[in-house]
């Protein structure tokens, strides 16, 4: 089954804990992207990657690291997590071309206390 | 810098009603447009996606049309079930693969 698949679904942790959230796709990919997600915000990206060893910033990069040695997966990292990256994540994946699908994993909610 | 605005943010209805929601972009330049579903818990499944050239697509009870001079985008929903209740976000792509979303439109549809 096609699918993109996020862990972990839930996570609360504290203030300057490094943490990763794993992202990983079964399509051959080549685009991936993470998102966050907040009340009244909607969705803004984070970091996107066209390919391997290939990764861009997006709207909201700050606070974030990315990195993608492999086509499947696109860990994101938080060095040192605040309050203020409490949120809903998303992870995507895509062809390159235009006009296709983009595919959604089924997100982490991150708590950061 | 491109903005996506969505009417109404909530909307409740009775199972069996016809319902459009509304999605707004300000820049037409876009490659394609995205109708996505969201449940609570779960990811963003897409519903349908209009590329630029294109005025609608069609999915069963679902319609999406895209007038890109105009900046709009309309999803109809037929024949509304308590099981389209859901979160409904539209999404223009710009360039590969990146997307801009809306806030979304809350919908509940009532048995």
């Amino acid at each position: 089954e096609a699918q993109v698949t996020q862990n972990p679904r839930y996570l609360i942790t504290v203030t300057g804990k490094k943490l990763t959230v794993t992202c990983s796709q079964n399509m051959n990919h080549e685009y991936m992207s993470w998102y966050r997600q907040d009340p009244g915000l909607g969705l803004r990206q984070i970091y996107y990657s066209m390919n391997v060893e290939v990764t861009d910033k997006g709207d909201v990069p700050e606070g974030y690291k990315v990195s993608r040695k492999e086509k499947r997966n696109f860990p994101l990292i938080l060095e040192s997590p605040s309050p203020n990256q409490t949120s809903l994540y998303f992870c995507a994946s895509g062809r390159r071309t235009m006009n296709t699908e983009a595919f959604f994993g089924q997100g982490t909610r991150l708590t950061v206390v | 810098k491109q903005e996506v605005t969505q009417i109404p943010a909530a909307l409740s209805v009775p199972e069996g009603e016809n319902l459009v929601l509304n999605c707004s972009f300000t820049d037409s330049a876009i490659y394609n447009l995205q109708w996505f579903r969201q449940d609570p818990g779960k990811g963003l499944t897409s519903l349908l996606l209009i590329q630029s050239s294109q005025r609608e697509q069609t999915s069963g009870r679902l319609n999406a049309s895209l007038d890109k001079s105009s900046g709009r985008s309309t999803l109809y929903i037929a024949a509304s079930q308590p099981g389209d209740s859901a979160t409904y976000l539209c999404a223009v792509q710009l360039s590969d693969q990146n997307f801009v979303f809306g806030p979304g439109t809350r919908l509940s549809v009532l048995p």
